[in-house]
């Protein structure tokens, strides 16, 4: 079954770590996205690739940092400068901008929880 | 600053009764309105999506939504709700300029009673 895969569901790190979230899909959509969201708040967009070897910051990109070498893959680094990193992490992707987009599709989300 | 408002945090109602979800955009131009709705313990789901055409849509679960260009809205609605429609909802707009990007309100938590 074709879908988006993030792991893991749960992660703990001290503050002052930096931590790496995963998100692998095999949709062979072209576009992939970060979302933060904390409750009231919705979803907020960090960081989101159009096509590989490119990405753009969303609206609260500081402390965070991406990478996307591969198509399938769009892995979210939280760094220790990101101020209040304890969040549920959603990725998600689509067709991209070119085939135009039906809507996303999300992966199950992680929830990062600093202490 | 564009935006997207979502008028109830929290909706509680019986089973049987109607449901109507208020969203408003900020946008000027052309836009794509999406419903999606995340069920305790799931991922976020796509309940239906407006692109062009028919101003009133239809999608899963019996759900609808209304988009009304003059007031900027694009309202959820159901006849009449299940227990398993306790979720919370978010309203999402895109443009295609901005690259399909997807602004989301804050969302709407549904609690059905049985």
């Amino acid at each position: 079954d074709g879908g988006i895969t993030q792991s893991p569901k749960y992660l703990f790190r001290k503050e002052g770590q930096n931590v790496t979230l995963s998100c692998e899909q095999n949709l062979n959509h072209d576009a992939m996205y970060w979302y933060r969201q904390d409750p009231g708040q919705g979803l907020r967009l960090i960081y989101y690739s159009q096509i590989v070897n490119d990405f753009q910051k969303g609206d609260i990109a500081e402390g965070y940092s991406v990478s996307r070498e591969k198509k399938e893959s769009f892995p979210l680094t939280v760094t220790s400068a990101q101020k209040n990193p304890t969040a549920f992490y959603l990725c998600a992707s689509d067709r991209g901008w070119l085939e135009g987009s039906h809507g996303y599709t999300f992966g199950s989300g992680t929830r990062l929880t600093v202490v | 600053a564009q935006s997207v408002s979502q008028h109830n945090h929290h909706v509680i109602l019986s089973e049987a009764a109607s449901l109507e979800l208020g969203c408003n955009y900020s946008y000027g131009g052309t836009v794509n309105l999406f419903w999606y709705v995340q069920y305790p313990g799931q991922h976020l789901q796509l309940l239906l999506k407006y692109f062009s055409g028919d101003p009133l849509v239809k999608g899963i679960k019996g759900f609808e939504a209304e988009f009304i260009k003059s007031k900027f809205s694009f309202n959820l609605r159901k006849p009449s709700v299940q227990w398993s429609d306790t979720a919370e909802y978010f309203c999402a707009v895109g443009r295609a300029a901005a690259g399909n990007k997807l602004t989301f309100g804050g969302g709407t938590r549904v609690l059905v009673k049985p």
